[in-house]
């Protein structure tokens, strides 16, 4: 099962405001990370937040992290059309070895102009 | 080179016959990782390399399918006897060295149609 699950499914927002998305998981994570994917191809890495961090920006992103919940959330701020794609977070889960990740099921994002 | 490359990034087969998809990395990543994503769904875990260690195949879904690397270079992924609920966009993604939270890059995907 996927260890990360994004809330809502799919949203739907005019240019301008603001969208928020949410993300669940399971586990002790190391760290959380969010991508960004268009038209079904490869992802792009968005933004990492810590387990020790609470809160990251960059740019018109921001993230939290509550591990007591286990949940993130990522904002985007004043949004554009070009923000239109799949949004998915990861997590690397704590005591793994690797670097490897486990992604969500993802939040589709229409930003309509 | 400047980012992970996968090839063919289309390809339409017989059910039965089998395909081998492709990925480059990116020059001097240690970790490289496959993924499959059916149409409108999430990210599956395939398999995973790392450097020379044997590789986690935890996520194969069946041992028609099977992955492999030279050194810390191309990977191929290989499907043998192909079946329709194989047709998924296929992932490669590669990542830095050692432990540590870093971010994965992913490459364009090679999108399979098992006719």
């Amino acid at each position: 099962s996927q260890q990360g699950e994004e809330d809502p499914q799919a949203l739907s927002i005019q240019e301008g405001e603001n969208a928020t998305m949410n993300c669940s998981y399971k586990t002790s994570i190391n760290n959380l990370q969010w991508y960004r994917q268009n038209s079904g191809r490869g992802l792009v890495h968005l933004i990492l937040i810590r387990s020790n961090e609470r809160e990251k920006h960059s740019g018109r992103l921001r993230v939290t992290l509550d591990t007591s919940k286990k949940s993130s959330s990522l904002l985007i701020t004043a949004s554009r059309a070009a923000d239109t794609a799949s949004y998915f977070c990861a997590t690397d889960r704590l005591g793994n070895a690797g670097n490897m990740l486990t992604f969500g099921g993802g939040t589709r994002l229409m930003v309509k102009p | 080179g400047a980012g992970v490359s996968q090839s063919p990034s289309n390809k339409v087969t017989e059910k039965g016959k089998d395909v081998e998809l492709r990925c480059d990395p990116i020059s001097g990543h240690t970790a490289l990782y496959w993924y499959r994503q059916r149409l409108g769904q999430g990210l599956e875990f395939l398999i995973y390399f790392q450097g020379n260690s044997a590789p986690d195949k935890s996520g194969l879904p069946s041992d028609r399918f099977s992955a492999e690397r030279t050194g810390e270079s191309v990977s191929t992924l290989t499907i043998q006897r192909t079946q329709q609920e194989d047709s998924a966009v296929y992932l490669c993604a590669s990542s830095g060295r050692g432990q540590g939270a870093y971010e994965q890059y992913f490459g364009p995907g090679t999108r399979l149609t098992v006719t």
